[in-house]
């Protein structure tokens, strides 16, 4: 199974500022099959960035996504208040498939 | 629109078994294969297996395995996942989520199971 490892844990700015979110799998992920998925409390994730560079129907662009193999990045441009929440990385080129540990991102 | 609409919360005592529904609407149900997914306090996403609401085939998480039965009623557009032999350690949010060319594009709101003697 595919370990995906997320830094940092936590990750604290302020609207305005750019984050950078990172991913590490245990071992390549075939096709680039990496996802990005943004998580608000209270409810279900949803789909920011497929095929690790490719933004789901409706994202904004100041979302975007790059990397190849074991090492992922996201990238929130310029944070707007609604983008603080939970970020999960996932890689569904393999079965099982399997979650990153998640990133908050928090107001500081 | 592309909705999937799961079953209320659920208390159940270790070693009993519970069973979620998701029920689709907006879509073709067979068309698609429907994933279950649960987030226990504090730990990351886990997927748990899928079915094809088409043919009824279906693939099982290892970690579940023997555990772990998803099915569906097409006349419903419903699938369900229904989960034995509960321990404490299966406390979680449990989420349904459709599969369009392999991402999970549509989530349930997720349903909360509570396992506590």
């Amino acid at each position: 199974e595919i370990v995906l490892t997320q830094s940092p844990g936590t990750l604290s700015l302020s609207p305005g500022e750019r984050a950078t979110l990172s991913c590490r799998a245990s071992q390549s992920v075939s096709g680039s099959y990496l996802a990005w998925y943004q998580q608000k409390p209270g409810q279900a994730p949803s789909l920011l960035i497929y095929g690790a560079s490719n933004r789901a129907t409706g994202i904004p662009d100041r979302f975007s996504g790059s990397g190849s193999g074991t090492d992922f990045i996201l990238t929130i441009s310029r944070l707007e208040p609604e983008d603080f929440a939970v970020y999960y990385c996932q890689q569904y080129g393999s079965s099982p498939r399997t979650f990153g540990q998640g990133t908050k991102l928090e107001i500081k | 629109q592309v909705q999937l609409v799961q079953s209320g919360a659920d208390l159940k005592k270790p070693g009993a078994s519970v069973r979620v529904s998701c029920k689709a609407s907006g879509y073709t149900f067979t068309k698609y294969i429907i994933h279950w997914v649960r987030q226990a306090p504090g730990q990351r996403l886990e997927w748990m297996g899928w079915i094809n609401a088409g043919d009824g085939n279906t693939r099982y998480s290892q970690k579940f395995q023997g555990r772990v039965t998803i099915t569906r009623d097409t006349s419903a557009n419903t699938a369900y996942m229904e989960l034995s032999s509960l321990r404490s350690e299966d406390t979680a949010v449990y989420f349904c989520a459709r599969d369009s060319l392999s991402l999970m594009d549509v989530w349930g709101q997720g349903t909360t199971v509570t396992v506590s003697s």
